[in-house]
C-alpha cells in the first residue's frame, strides 16, 4: 500500500520554464512534508518542507504547495535551470507526540531540463 | 565535514554469504535510519534508530538485521542475502526531535548485487 505516491515517472521542461512536481498521499495523519532531490551516484538531500498549518512554503526558485483537503502536495521551480535535472523525491511523517520516526517516500519523478 | 559515510560503496557477493553495510555519522546525530531504493518503488525504510540501543522495524525489514550500539554507528547486516536483496542502500541521520527527523542527511549510497 503505497502511502505516497508520485505518479509521474518523469518530465521534461526548457531552461527557464516552470517545473511542477507532484505528489499525492492517503495518509491524513501525515502532518509534515519534505522534497528531496537526488543526483546519479550520490545520496538524496533535502530540499524544502512544509507543515501542514501551512499552504505553501518557498525557499528561492523552490515553493512547495500543499492542499490539504485533496491530500495533494507541489513542487514548483521557476525558473528551472538544467542543473535542477535530478531525481526528486517527497516524503511525509507525522510528527509531535505520534512520530515514530517513519518517513515515507514516494517513488520519484526524474527531471530533466533542457538547455 | 559533517558526513554520514558508508562502506562498501559496491558490493557483488552471492547468496547465503553473510555481510555487513556499515554507516557512520559525525554529526552527534541521535536519529539514523536505512533505506533501500529499487526502481519505481523509491525509498523504502529498513529499519531506523531514534537512540542509542532504540532500533525499530520499517516498511520492508525482512531478511536484515541492525544494531545500535554506539551513537555515530548503524551497521546494516544481512545474515543470508538472497537476489531479491540487489538493491542501492542508503543510511541516513537526524537530529533529534519530532520536526528535526524529516530532514535526513544522506550517506553517498552502497550498490549491492547479490548473485
Amino acid at each position: 500500500d503505497q502511502q505516497v505516491k508520485q505518479n509521474s515517472p518523469s518530465l521534461s521542461v526548457q531552461e527557464g520554464r516552470i517545473s511542477i512536481l507532484n505528489c499525492d498521499y492517503t495518509n491524513s495523519m501525515f502532518d509534515y512534508f519534505l522534497w528531496y532531490k537526488k543526483y546519479p551516484a550520490e545520496g538524496p538531500t533535502f530540499l524544502i518542507s512544509i507543515s501542514s498549518i501551512k499552504d505553501k512554503n518557498e525557499d528561492g526558485r523552490f515553493t512547495v504547495f500543499l492542499n490539504k483537503s485533496a491530500k495533494h502536495l507541489s513542487l514548483h521551480i521557476v525558473p528551472s535551470q538544467p542543473g535542477d535535472s535530478a531525481v526528486y523525491f517527497c516524503a511525509a511523517l507525522r510528527r509531535g507526540l505520534s512520530n515514530t520516526g517513519k518517513l515515507i517516500f514516494g517513488q520519484g519523478t526524474t527531471l530533466q531540463v533542457k538547455p | 565535514e559533517a558526513q554520514v559515510t558508508q562502506n562498501p560503496r559496491y558490493l557483488i557477493t552471492v547468496t547465503g554469504k553473510k555481510l555487513t553495510v556499515t554507516c557512520s555519522q559525525n554529526m552527534n546525530h541521535e536519529y539514523m535510519s536505512w533505506y533501500r531504493q529499487d526502481p519505481g518503488l523509491g525509498l523504502r525504510q529498513i529499519y531506523y534508530s531514534m537512540n542509542v540501543e532504540v532500533t525499530d522495524k520499517g516498511d520492508v525489514p525482512e531478511g536484515y538485521k541492525v544494531s545500535r550500539k554506539e551513537k555515530r554507528n548503524f551497521p546494516l547486516i544481512l545474515e543470508s542475502p538472497s537476489p531479491n536483496q540487489t538493491s542501492l542502500y542508503f543510511c541516513a541521520s537526524s537530529p533529534a526531535g519530532s520536526t528535526i527527523i524529516g530532514e535526513l542527511f544522506f550517506g553517498e549510497g552502497s550498490r549491492l548485487t547479490v548473485l
